[in-house]
């Protein structure tokens, strides 16, 4: 069955930082990964995703992440983070059906 | 901008009353989803539709029934709202397999 662990609840972050929030999946063949933001009152937007091919995939908003299949990990990062990226994400992996994280929730330090 | 569109987007209802949650999509989607989201949970998927005149339960157990007939709508209902209802409840569409799913804004009910 598939299932996708975000270890870390809540992370804090200085404006500027950089950042990187875990994700690992468990599933029978090769994954369609994804990473999804959720503001305040608002549905899930999608960042990013994987099919197949480079194992580093660029989303929006300046937002990467790099597919391990030894490690089953699909780790989102970013370089320097904005006050505005204070969100929750989410990861999930799926293909007909998609199972989701239960998140991480990011605060930005001014 | 918004091509899934969830009505309303906040509801306070007391117990025992029909509910419906609206959804409707503008981009031709076949597959529809609904979730319940609640705070620090995984998205839990209550329903599920694959085309008009398809619906499926998801993992989730839930007393609410959907109907799909027509493409761009895919209502969801609760005919007897209990207080363990209270939750967002998030729409969402996909093209099909292995593609991204787009959500709409979620409706916020509380059930008194």
């Amino acid at each position: 069955a598939q299932s996708v662990t975000q270890p870390d609840i809540h992370i804090t972050v200085s404006e500027g930082a950089s950042l990187e929030l875990r994700c690992n999946y468990s599933y029978g063949a090769t994954p369609y990964l994804f990473w999804y933001v959720q503001s305040p009152g608002q549905g899930l937007q999608l960042l990013l995703k994987y099919f197949s091919g480079d194992t580093l995939v660029q989303g929006i908003k300046g937002f990467e992440a790099e597919f391990k299949r030894s490690q089953s990990s699909f780790n989102l990062r970013k370089p320097s983070v904005h006050w505005s990226d204070a969100a929750e994400y989410f990861c999930a992996v799926g293909d007909n059906d998609m199972r989701f994280g239960a998140g991480t929730r990011l605060t930005v330090k001014p | 901008e918004a091509d899934i569109y969830q009505t309303p987007r906040y509801l306070v209802i007391g117990t025992g009353k029909k509910i419906t949650l609206e959804c409707s999509q503008t981009m031709g989607h076949d597959k529809m989803y609904w979730y319940q989201q609640d705070p620090g949970m995984e998205l839990h998927l209550i329903h599920y539709s694959y085309g008009v005149n398809s619906t499926e339960k998801g993992d989730l157990s839930s007393e609410s029934t959907v109907s799909r007939i027509r493409t761009e709508h895919f209502p969801l209902t609760l005919e007897s709202a209990r207080p363990s209802h209270t939750s967002q409840y998030l729409c969402a569409s996909s093209v099909g397999y292995g593609q991204p799913q787009h959500f709409g804004d979620g409706t916020r009910l509380s059930i008194l």
